[in-house]
């Protein structure tokens, strides 16, 4: 399976935007980039994926790399309520199961 | 449309003993994933099922068995409990269209806990 990296933990000021930055060098082409985060007491969560362009949702945004070798999750404006344990995650068809690496852990300063 | 149910949210077995646990996808998905995660090993792939038949299956033992029923419910058994099995134990299911069809749901999961 191929791997992720990411930081294993960062902080963010409330209402201030947060980058959360993904490498996945060994990414093949049909790799889908997934993002899950998982709140204090829950499953995670699916928040954004893409394969090659950048992509928005009414969660986050998802800045993919040109070569596709690192993404970026962007929460543009971080709540309290975003406190979690984001987890960036290579998916492929063939394969066809989720592998969770360690993930970065967000803190939210008030 | 109702999420991922599992139940039940909390266990408690003793050493050597089995335990069954339930899930309960959302409505139409008919693939069923189960993972377990402890503080040691994070979150681990145990098996996928879709249409009754194991898809997918992680490196686990012989031990962490599971099905899946016609209504797409699945079970997941552990037999012969270790302390190490203590974990919580979340089931994700999934059933979109196109690149959305990998988005898997979870449920809030079972915490096992082995003495």
């Amino acid at each position: 399976d191929a791997k992720t990296t990411q930081p294993n933990s960062m902080e963010s000021n409330e209402e201030e935007p947060v980058h959360l930055p993904c490498n996945h060098s060994t990414i093949s082409g049909t790799d889908y980039i997934h993002w899950y985060r998982q709140l204090p007491s829950q499953g995670p969560e699916y928040v954004i994926h893409g394969l090659t362009s950048n992509v928005n949702n009414r969660m986050a945004s998802l800045a993919i790399a040109e070569d596709r070798k690192s993404s970026t999750l962007i929460l543009h404006r971080a709540t309290l309520r975003d406190a979690a344990v984001y987890y960036c995650i290579l998916f492929n068809f063939g394969n066809e199961k989720l592998t969770f690496g360690t993930g970065t852990r967000l803190t939210i300063i008030p | 449309k109702a999420g991922v149910t599992q139940t039940p949210r909390y266990l408690i077995k003793t050493r050597g003993q089995q335990v069954t646990l339930s899930c309960s996808p959302i409505s139409g998905h008919r693939s069923v994933s189960w993972y377990q995660q402890t503080p040691g090993q994070g979150l681990q792939f145990l098996f996928e099922y879709f249409s009754e038949t194991q898809r997918n299956k992680g490196n686990f033992p012989g031990r962490f068995s599971g099905r899946q029923f016609s209504n797409s419910r699945s079970e997941m058994n552990v037999s012969t409990l270790e302390l190490g099995d203590s974990a919580l134990y979340l089931c994700a299911s999934r059933g979109g269209q196109g690149s959305y069809k990998n988005i898997q749901y979870f449920g809030a999961g079972t915490r096992l806990s082995v003495l």
